[in-house]
């Protein structure tokens, strides 16, 4: 049982490129998340999905897009990488319930040059 | 809006010493509140949470509503409780959302 998969788990871009952040789990969570992991920011919600066909802004949206493509998978889209979105990027998926657990990937390092 | 503050980035103790981590809330509803650790090399995962009210590896943490708390705390630090702890706080406005505190890092020193 793999839980929650990212990939790539390490990127490193330069200014202006794009690239996908790919999140799968195999849990059969209906929510799903994307945060970012900055120092002394804690964790920032990105983007969210309820369901399968809705996904939300959290927190700090600007500069990216999401696409829930089925229940499973979950991706975060950068468009034009700036060095600001060079984060520890973490997908989650979350039991049911008031008081679900988040069920975390490993992460995925981004530097944007 | 919901808030999570954690005042301490950084938390060094001695092994034996009591712990205690900081945490307060800001929401006009009813808190669902976590601890989330993340160990060395290990992913985020969930430590404990208030309405079990159970203790996890020595760790608890009381609600007080009063003060808008929720300290974690543990009678007798261990060198590896060593690790990120971040306060969490449960919403639910049509989706279930967790906001996180900025995290504190633990450091047990023998």
């Amino acid at each position: 049982n793999a839980g929650v998969t990212q990939t790539p788990k390490f990127q490193v871009l330069k200014t202006g490129q794009s690239m996908t952040l790919q999140c799968a789990q195999d849990m059969n969570h209906n929510s799903m998340y994307w945060y970012r992991q900055d120092p002394g920011m804690g964790l920032r919600l990105i983007y969210y999905s309820a369901s399968e066909g809705t996904t939300d802004k959290g927190e700090v949206p600007n500069g990216y897009n999401v696409s829930r493509l089925n229940k499973r998978e979950f991706s975060l889209r950068l468009e034009s990488a700036a060095p600001s979105q060079t984060s520890v990027y973490f997908c989650a998926s979350i039991t049911g319930g008031a008081d679900g657990e988040l069920f975390f990937g490993e992460g995925s390092r981004l530097t944007v040059l | 809006a919901q808030r999570v503050t954690q005042p301490e980035k950084l938390l060094s103790v001695f092994k034996g010493a009591p712990v205690e981590l900081k945490c307060n809330y800001s929401y006009s509803g009813s808190p669902e509140l976590f601890w989330y650790v993340q160990y060395s090399r290990q992913r985020l995962q969930l430590l404990l949470r208030h309405i079990s009210r159970e203790s996890i590896k020595g760790f608890t943490a009381d609600l007080n509503k009063g003060e808008t708390s929720f300290h974690l705390k543990k009678p007798f630090a261990q060198e590896e409780d060593s690790a990120m702890y971040y306060c969490a706080l449960s919403t639910i406005q049509g989706a279930q959302k967790l906001v996180f505190g900025q995290g504190t890092r633990l450091t047990i020193n023998p």
